[in-house]
């Protein structure tokens, strides 16, 4: 089974309302990552948050990582419908495995306007 | 910067023939990742190399498919003979790893499709 996975599988909210996506993995993480990727693109990293972090924001964006509960959270604020896309948590693994990442099914996200 | 390059953009091909599949890293990376995504699937790593070393090829389905980084600059993936389950996106992505995990950048994909 997949070492990350997202949830919902699928969300659609209303342009201004905050996005929330989750994200379960099964085995210790080196880090963790969020991607974006829009129909027919490739994708596009959005943040890193290491193991021995719990928190980290960059602009719209907030992702919380719980190592105890093997989880993480992205949660994107004042949604734009540029902000619809597919999303992806991927995880880097130990010990050699820092530069393999492991990606979840996504979630994908609809802003209505 | 011109980013990840890839080529062709999109293939049709019959079952059976030969499919190459292109990758130009961003200069100065030095990780270079095949992926392949489908719906069924997901995206999966294929194989990544480090400094033109393969490193990891254990994603790689099966012989028929082989991977090349002749240079810092140029990497392949080749199909031989291509199945129509071999149609998917295929990704390539590259990174500037200094021994930790950092980001990486991906090209805009290869559609293959194979009939």
């Amino acid at each position: 089974s997949q070492q990350g996975e997202e949830d919902p599988q699928a969300l659609s909210i209303q342009e201004g309302e905050n996005a929330t996506m989750n994200c379960s993995y099964k085995t210790s993480i080196n880090n963790l990552q969020w991607y974006r990727q829009n129909s027919g693109r490739g994708l596009v990293h959005l943040i890193l948050i290491r193991s021995n972090e719990r928190e980290k924001h960059s602009g719209r964006l907030r992702v919380t990582l719980d190592t105890s509960k093997k989880s993480s959270s992205l949660l994107i604020t004042a949604s734009r419908a540029a902000d619809t896309a597919s999303y992806f948590c991927a995880t880097a693994l130990l010990p050699r495995g820092a530069q393999k990442l492991v990606f979840g099914q996504g979630t994908r996200l609809t802003i209505n306007p | 910067d011109a980013g990840v390059i890839q080529s062709p953009r999109h293939e049709v091909t019959e079952m059976g023939q030969e499919v190459t599949l292109r990758c130009k890293p961003i200069s100065g990376h030095n990780s270079l990742f095949w992926y392949r995504q489908t719906m069924m699937r997901g995206l999966e790593l294929l194989i990544y190399f480090n400094n033109n070393v393969p490193i990891d090829d254990s994603g790689m389905p099966e012989d028929r498919f082989s991977a090349k980084m002749p240079n810092a600059s140029f990497s392949t993936l080749k199909i031989q003979p291509s199945e129509p389950r071999d149609s998917a996106v295929y990704f390539c992505a590259s990174s500037l790893d200094r021994g930790r995990s950092y980001e990486q950048y991906f090209g805009p994909g290869t559609r293959l499709t194979v009939t």
